[in-house]
């Protein structure tokens, strides 16, 4: 099967530098993807990393080290509006774009 | 209007009653899921479909059916809702070129059953 492990909570302070880390388990690897949630909102798409490095959108960057099956979401200069559950997640066994996702970690923003 | 749009957006039911989450979406996309949210959980497959006339079992079908009634439409049914399929439910829909990032949800039906 497949497991993804995220923690469950995250406190920062505005301005500051956050990661979120994700370690995976799936018997093949196609990718680990991002996902933002404002509370009770829809998901929406971050970033995805296909092979090994850092990919930078704006100020979010994600990693990823396919051999460590681990990856993290860097989030830079904090922003209040940025609190938030950030999910990672990785194709689903069977193709078709199917996600199965991490169990989300809670970013709280402080002043 | 919204590219994946549910209704309802909130829905209370009692249990053992039948219900409908609806969902419509004007992206053009062939692939249609419906997720189910619980907190702690994450985001769980329940149904997914590729085209109208494929459609499959997710990871947690159990108490659940669809109906891909056209393209642009994907419904999930509680044949018979129990308390514990109270959760927040997601459709999402997919290009097949575009991987994750071609993702899209709708805004969610929050489902309480009694």
């Amino acid at each position: 099967g497949q497991s993804l492990e995220q923690p469950s909570e995250v406190t920062a302070v505005e301005g500051a530098i956050v990661q979120i880390n994700c370690t995976y388990q799936t018997s093949g690897f196609y990718g680990l993807s991002w996902y933002q949630q404002h509370d009770g909102g829809a998901p929406t798409f971050l970033s995805y990393n296909g092979l090994d490095g850092l990919e930078e959108t704006g100020r979010f960057s994600s990693f990823l080290s396919r051999s460590d099956s681990y990856g993290y979401l860097l989030l830079q200069e904090l922003q209040m509006k940025d609190s938030a559950s950030y999910f990672c997640a990785v194709p689903a066994a069977g193709g078709g774009n199917k996600l199965t996702f991490g169990t989300g970690t809670q970013l709280k923003v402080e002043l | 209007d919204a590219d994946v749009t549910q209704t309802p957006r909130n829905r209370i039911t009692k249990t053992g009653k039948r219900i409908m989450l609806e969902c419509s979406q004007t992206k053009g996309h062939d692939r249609m899921y419906w997720y189910r949210q619980d907190p702690g959980l994450g985001l769980r497959l329940i149904y997914y479909s590729f085209d109208v006339k494929d459609i499959n079992k997710g990871e947690i079908s159990d108490g659940y059916s669809v109906s891909r009634q056209a393209q642009a439409k994907f419904s999930l049914s509680l044949e018979s809702a129990i308390p514990n399929q109270t959760a927040l439910y997601f459709c999402a829909t997919s290009d097949r070129g575009q991987g994750p990032a071609g993702y899209t949800f709708g805004s969610g039906t929050r489902l309480t059953v009694v």
